[in-house]
C-alpha cells in the first residue's frame, strides 16, 4: 500500500531533551516536506526536500533540522525543543515538481513539550 | 508573495443545505489551486484540484482568475462532510513552497 508513514505518533517531552521524529513514503517520490498545524494558523511548511541530499528551507525553519540521506526517510529533528514547538506535525511527499502535484500526507504526530 | 485566505474559521449548516467555503488567494502569475481535506483523526488528502475541473464527493470548484478565487461548492450537505478544509495554491512550475489556508472547519448538522 502507498502510504507515508510517521513515528512517533504522539510524544511528550520536555523543554531541551532532543528528538527526532521520522517520516518515510515508499512511492518514490523526490519531495518531502514537514508542515505543522496549529488551530487558527492552518499548515505551515517547516522544510522541505526536492531529492537526496537537497532541503531548503519553509516558512517556520527555526528551531528545527532535517536531513535527507535515502530518497524514502525524511526526519525531523529538534535539537532543543521549546514549548511553543507543541504542535500537530504533518510530513508530506509528491512526486517531482512538488508545488503543483498532490500531496500524500502522513497521519500527523501530536507533540507536546512541556 | 502568494497568499490563501479562508475568511471562515467555521461553517455550520443542516444537513441538505448548500454549502460554500470560501478561498481567495494572491499571486501575480498563473496558480495551481488545491482543496485539501481533513476527515476527524484522518490525514490530509486531496479533495480537488482546479486543473482536474472535476467532481468529487459532490464537490466542485471554479477558478475565477478576476475575483482571484477558488470557493468550493457542494449543493446539498451530508454529515460525513463535516471535517476541516484547507484551500492551497502553488505557483508555476518551479515552485516547492505551496501554501495553505488557515482552513475553514464545516459541520454539517442533521
Amino acid at each position: 500500500e502507498a502510504q507515508v508513514t510517521q513515528n512517533p505518533r504522539y510524544l511528550i517531552t520536555v523543554t531541551g531533551k532532543k528528538l527526532t521524529v521520522t517520516c518515510s513514503q515508499n512511492m518514490n517520490h523526490e519531495y518531502m516536506s514537514w508542515y505543522r498545524q496549529d488551530p487558527g494558523l492552518g499548515l505551515r511548511q517547516i522544510y522541505y526536500s526536492m531529492n537526496v541530499e537537497v532541503t531548503d528551507k519553509g516558512d517556520v525553519p527555526e528551531g528545527y533540522k532535517v536531513s535527507r540521506k535515502e530518497k524514502r526517510n525524511f526526519p525531523l529533528i529538534l535539537e532543543s525543543p521549546s514549548p511553543n514547538q507543541t504542535s500537530l506535525y504533518f510530513c508530506a511527499s509528491s512526486p517531482p515538481a512538488g508545488g503543483l502535484h498532490e500531496q500524500y500526507f502522513g497521519p500527523g504526530t501530536r507533540l507536546t513539550v512541556t | 508573495a502568494q497568499r490563501v485566505t479562508q475568511p471562515e474559521k467555521l461553517l455550520s449548516v443542516f444537513k441538505g443545505a448548500p454549502v460554500e467555503l470560501k478561498c481567495n488567494y494572491s499571486y501575480s502569475g498563473s496558480p495551481e489551486l488545491f482543496w485539501y481535506v481533513q476527515y476527524s483523526r484522518q490525514r490530509l488528502q486531496l479533495l480537488l484540484r482546479h486543473i482536474s475541473r472535476e467532481s468529487i464527493k459532490g464537490f466542485t470548484a471554479d477558478l475565477n482568475k478576476g475575483e482571484t478565487s477558488f470557493h468550493l461548492k457542494k449543493p446539498f450537505a451530508q454529515e460525513e462532510d463535516s471535517a476541516m478544509y484547507y484551500c492551497a495554491l502553488s505557483a508555476e512550475v518551479g515552485s516547492y513552497i505551496p501554501t495553505f489556508g488557515r482552513g475553514t472547519s464545516l459541520i454539517v448538522h442533521p
